[in-house]
């Protein structure tokens, strides 16, 4: 059974730069997009973006000029940078596996870790 | 990027009833699809991926039908495990989106 679980700081200052890791388990990390996703409380799901393990990512426009995403196959990893945060950026951050060869869907999810910032 | 909207943001149901909630996009996205269930403290199911295809272990009380913008996700008979929150999520493009969530609670 893969496992996803997601690790880092969960508190983090505004102006500074959020980092995450997601260790996967039970699984191998090759031949799938690794994927992020954050819910800010009271609110929806919001995509990230996504990385292969050749490293080539997807990121949301939006985010795009503060996100970096990394891969550690030989560690079974990925992560999550995200720059320059404000509290609009304090939410449920999830990690996911997407597979799919046209339509991408993500079967396996991490538990999810809550990332506040504030001073 | 493509904007998906869910109906209703939320609906009051009993345990037996038949539940629809449907998933509209902005515009075309063929069967680029899918379902999930979130629980607090838990890690988010993937219930039906490509529109109609149900995942592996999900109930077949869970079934997902449509194309093109108008999508639909029915669970035939509400258990109690099934109240929860349900997001359509659109993976035809490179910049994925979520629909803004049904939350399922107990009447």
């Amino acid at each position: 059974q893969v496992q996803l679980q997601e690790s880092g700081p969960g508190l983090v200052k505004p102006s500074e730069t959020l980092s995450l890791t997601c260790t996967v388990s039970g699984g191998s990390i090759g031949i799938y997009f690794w994927s992020w996703i954050r819910q800010p409380a009271g609110k929806g799901l919001e995509w990230i973006g996504r990385i292969y393990t050749s490293g080539s990512t997807d990121y949301n426009p939006s985010l795009k000029s503060r996100v970096t995403m990394s891969v550690e196959t030989s560690k079974s990893q990925f992560s999550l940078r995200l720059s320059s945060v404000t509290a609009a950026d304090t939410a449920v951050y999830y990690c996911a596996r997407s597979r799919g060869a046209i339509s991408y869907y993500c079967d396996y999810w991490g538990q999810g870790m809550l990332v506040t910032v504030s001073s | 990027d493509i904007q998906m909207t869910q109906s209703p943001s939320s609906l009051s149901a009993s345990v037996g009833d038949r539940v629809t909630i449907t998933c509209r996009a902005s515009q075309t996205i063929s069967t680029y699809l899918n379902w999930y269930q979130l629980k607090p403290g838990k890690a988010p199911e993937l219930l039906i991926y490509t529109a109609s295809n149900l995942q592996s272990g999900v109930p077949s009380r869970f079934s997902g039908s449509g194309s093109g913008t108008n999508f639909t996700l029915i669970i035939s008979s509400l258990q109690p495990e099934d109240f929860a929150t349900y997001y359509c999520h659109q993976s035809y493009t490179t910049s994925q989106t979520f629909g803004q969530g049904t939350n399922v609670e107990i009447k």
